[in-house]
């Protein structure tokens, strides 16, 4: 199976700020890569999907970038809504785990 | 708009068994697949199972593999998660997820909680 590795776990970080988070495959997953939000009490959402297409509603500021077993999720400026957990999934091979998540904390 | 509200969870010995249901609402149930996703207490995400849109293929992560079965009723816009020799480490929040036809998640149920303890 595919395991996904995130870096850093926590990031702090002021609004304002760029934002890279990393998410590395032990394996191949060509194209196959989404990043979800989850804050607080909340349900994830999906940002990203396909390593780079925001899903509906996703705002400009969030894009993701990468190919093969290398991916980034680039927030350009933290707005406060955007201090949460995020998470990298890949869907190439079954089964489609996520990874261990990146927390983006107020500094 | 859609929705999709899971019920059935509940506090459960180890070793017992529990059926988790998903009712979804906004979309033509019977054209997607769903997943079934678990975060414990503090805890990442964890995909747990995941079935196609007539039911015909099924997947299953290693850790639940043999003890849980997913299963759907489209005539009645319904899915289920069976759950047996259920252990401490299955405890979580279980979501009700829907597939985008490109299995990622595009919409997300507000969870089930699932506790095992004695």
């Amino acid at each position: 199976e595919i395991v996904l590795t995130q870096s850093p776990a926590t990031l702090s970080l002021s609004p304002g700020e760029r934002a890279t988070l990393s998410c590395r495959a032990s394996q191949s997953v060509s194209d196959g890569l989404a990043w979800y939000q989850q804050k607080p009490g909340r349900v994830p959402r999906l940002l990203i999907y396909a390593v780079s297409n925001r899903a509906t509603g996703i705002p400009a500021r969030f894009s993701g970038s990468g190919s093969g077993t290398d991916f980034t999720l680039t927030i350009s400026s933290l707005e406060p809504d955007d201090f949460a957990v995020y998470y990298c999934q890949q869907r190439s091979k079954w089964p489609p785990h996520f990874g261990g998540g990146t927390k983006v904390e107020i500094k | 708009q859609v929705h999709l509200v899971e019920s059935g969870g509940a506090v459960v010995q180890p070793g017992g068994s529990l059926r988790l249901s998903c009712a979804p609402s906004g979309f033509t149930f019977s054209n997607y697949g769903i997943h079934w996703v678990r975060q414990a207490p503090g805890k990442g995400l964890e995909w747990v199972t995941f079935i196609n849109y007539n039911g015909n293929d099924k997947y299953y992560a290693d850790s639940v593999k043999g003890r849980f079965t997913i299963s759907r009723d489209n005539s009645k816009s319904t899915l289920y998660l069976q759950m047996n020799s259920l252990r401490h480490e299955d405890t979580a929040m279980y979501y009700c997820a829907k597939d985008n036809s490109d299995y990622y998640i595009d919409h997300w149920g507000q969870g089930t909680l699932v506790t095992v303890s004695s």
